[in-house]
């Protein structure tokens, strides 16, 4: 059972536009999302975290706002930057070990 | 904070062969992960250590694969008599204590394996 879905595989935003990723999930037990950044031949890079008990956690041009209601967060990128192209794959955890659970991640692509 | 090694980059072996990787955490670091990726997939967790003890394995595991981190340092994953469904990238993570907001998992660059 997939219970962290990206359901867009690739999303394509001109430089200095705003690039907005999507992830849905269906643990409730979950209590903290993070996002991460992978490019080819690399592992993946942390970029930024929420708590379930908050709604927005802002760093820099990152922003990831979470509706519990929903059970959907969404990563947000201003200005978007062609050095933000690569795979963003959203993950959450539950308990103790911190262990994530991953989607299958979104391919976003900044164009010049 | 040299970040997480992993090694070999690359493994080509032959089916019914046994591998062994190696991951070097960073330093000050006591948790462990092990994750496989396959492709246009995201990782899925296999394997976690806190200190040397082994305290979650997933159903992934197969009695083929062994992990071990002996003295709470470095970890080794083994895959005896490789299949060809094991190719795929194997990432290792490391963490400090504490819940993942205030201590994220920071991966290395894993090992891609191939099974011919």
């Amino acid at each position: 059972d997939q219970q962290v879905k990206q359901n867009s595989p690739s999303l394509s935003v001109q430089e200095g536009r705003i690039s907005i990723l999507n992830c849905d999930y269906t643990n409730s037990m979950f209590d903290y999302f993070l996002w991460y950044k992978k490019y080819p031949a690399e592992g993946p890079t942390f970029l930024i975290s929420i708590s379930s008990i908050k709604d927005k956690n802002e760093d820099g041009r990152f922003t990831v706002f979470l509706n519990k209601s929903a059970k959907h967060l969404s990563l947000h990128i201003v200005p978007s930057q062609p050095g933000d192209s690569a795979v963003y794959f959203c993950a959450a955890s539950g308990g103790a070990t911190n262990k994530l659970i991953f989607g299958t991640g979104t391919l976003l692509a900044v164009q010049p | 904070d040299t970040g997480v090694s992993q090694d070999p980059r690359h493994k080509i072996t032959k089916r019914g062969q046994n591998v062994t990787f190696r991951c070097d955490p960073i330093s000050e670091h006591n948790r462990l992960y092990w994750y496989r990726q396959t492709l246009g997939q995201g990782p899925e967790f296999l394997t976690y250590f806190q200190n040397e003890a082994q305290l979650e394995k997933s159903r992934l595991l197969s009695d083929r694969f062994s992990a071990e981190r002996p003295k709470g340092s470095f970890s080794t994953l083994e895959i005896q008599r490789t299949e060809q469904g094991d190719s795929a990238m194997y990432l290792c993570a490391s963490s400090t204590p504490g819940r993942v907001g205030s201590s994220p998992l920071h991966f290395g660059n894993g090992t891609r394996l191939t099974v011919t």
